[in-house]
């Protein structure tokens, strides 16, 4: 069975970092390109970020370019995502998605609240 | 990267059937046969109900269609059932690794 658990959201200032982790199993991880995607409290879902199944590539959504990071450590299942220079408006629940053509399952997600 | 257009609610009646467009753009869904349609209910992550327009996953209910005309995707649910109703969302590639999804829309079984 297919799973992936986030993990390292919480409250975080203004300003502040924060690094979100996804954990895979139930396939072979390194054959998976990744994504993240966030959902705003009450709003609809923003792609914000994809890494390659090697992850010698990367690419962003506007909104979160030059500010966050995506990577991944195929050794041990697991996706990334360092997220610097927090707004409010960075104040979301956060989903690890695979991508297989599209992104075909999801971890259960994790809030990340930004505020002082 | 501006997101697809859905209408923000529908309705319908059990055993009725509704269709929920998406609107895009010739850079994503005008080009790529890469839509996808989301289910989320409250306090759950999305579910993956049909991909590249009207493919359905194993386990998903054949009362779950879609389509693609142009630059405009659709998804319809035939009869109805209360436990259709949540939010869905459609998802279009859009080049260069990117993704865009819809606003979403909130599907009220009547």
């Amino acid at each position: 069975e297919v799973q992936l658990v986030e993990s390292g959201g919480g409250l975080v200032q203004p300003g502040g970092s924060l690094r979100l982790s996804c954990v895979a199993s139930g396939f072979t991880f390194s054959s998976y390109e990744m994504n993240w995607v966030r959902q705003a409290p009450g709003k609809g879902l923003e792609w914000i970020s994809y890494i390659t199944n090697s992850g010698s590539g990367t690419f962003y959504a506007d909104s979160v370019k030059g500010r966050f990071t995506i990577s991944r450590d195929n050794a041990k299942n697991s996706l990334f995502l360092q997220m610097n220079s927090l707004r409010a408006e960075d104040t979301a629940i956060y989903y690890c998605a695979r991508e297989d053509s599209i992104m075909d399952y999801w971890g259960h997600g994790i809030l990340v609240t930004v505020s002082s | 990267q501006s997101a697809l257009t859905q209408p923000a609610s529908v309705s319908g009646s059990p055993g009725q059937s509704i269709t929920i467009s998406c609107t895009g753009t010739s850079n994503d869904i005008g080009n790529y046969n890469l839509v996808s349609w989301y289910q989320q209910r409250p306090g759950k992550a999305p579910q993956l109900i049909l991909h590249e327009g009207s493919k359905r996953p194993s386990g998903v209910s054949n009362r779950f269609s879609g389509s693609k005309s142009g630059t405009t995707a659709s998804l319809t649910i035939s009869g109805l059932q209360a436990e259709d109703e949540a939010d869905y969302y459609c998802c279009s590639y859009a080049g260069s690794s990117t993704w865009v999804f819809g606003g979403g829309t909130s599907l009220t079984v009547l």
